[in-house]
């Protein structure tokens, strides 16, 4: 099965300060996707990511989120001033075109905001 | 995105088959039916998708009736791993008209017990 891996595996941060949460190694692949999902609720869409490119977001991802794909390879999200609640676990998923239409997610990471 | 609902929760046996029910009623003409299973701390992770009749692999067998507007997810002899939250989710898998994005809710949690 292609795989996903994300770093770091869990963050803890302060308040207010900026987080960069990855996704590697990835290659020769066009469509991305960061997910959140808060302890106990439902995972929830964040943002899509298309040839280099943000196809689609989600009310959730505001002016203080970012991806990237710095080096072509690695995929980041960054949060600029995180705040308390966004402590939750954020996966990174792609997506494989032709049969059927699945998408791969990453383990996770596991930030919390103190 | 047509709406889904499933059971919040369900109890079963070990070595009992499993049917996990969905209700899609607005499903559109281009819509597929997917259901992704997720262990705690982990990310989702694809089970099998449909269009209609029925579809089978090495996990899981889904039933779609001639109307669409429901699927059951049935999974075989159910074992203590098979305890997760399971999830079905309707879409246009169409590339050219979709971001691919996933709108997850709240799911099944399946509890498998001795």
């Amino acid at each position: 099965e292609p795989e996903v891996t994300q770093t770091p595996s869990h963050q803890v941060t302060q308040m207010g300060q900026e987080v960069i949460l990855r996704c590697v190694p990835i290659s020769n692949h066009l469509y991305f996707y960061w997910y959140r999902q808060i302890l106990g609720q439902k995972v929830e869409f964040l943002v899509s990511f298309y040839n280099n490119e943000i196809s689609e977001k989600s009310e959730i991802f505001d002016d203080q989120f970012s991806v990237e794909r710095p080096d072509g390879s690695n995929f980041t999200l960054k949060i600029r001033s995180t705040k308390l609640e966004d402590s939750a676990m954020y996966f990174c998923a792609r997506r494989v075109p032709g049969g059927a239409d699945e998408q791969f997610f990453g383990p996770g990471t596991r930030l919390t905001v103190l | 995105l047509a709406k889904t609902t499933q059971p919040i929760s369900m109890d079963s046996y070990e070595g009992q088959e499993v049917n996990i029910t969905c209700s899609h009623n607005n499903i559109a003409t281009n819509d597929y039916i997917t259901w992704y299973q997720q262990f705690p701390s982990q990310g989702p992770r694809f089970i099998i998708q449909g269009y209609k009749t029925k579809v089978t692999n090495e996990v899981a067998s889904l039933f779609i009736p001639a109307d669409r507007k429901s699927s059951t997810l049935s999974l075989p002899r159910v074992s203590l791993s098979d305890t997760a939250v399971y999830y079905c989710l309707v879409g246009d898998i169409t590339y050219s008209s979709n971001t691919g994005k996933l709108i997850f809710g709240q799911g099944t949690t399946l509890q498998v017990k001795p």
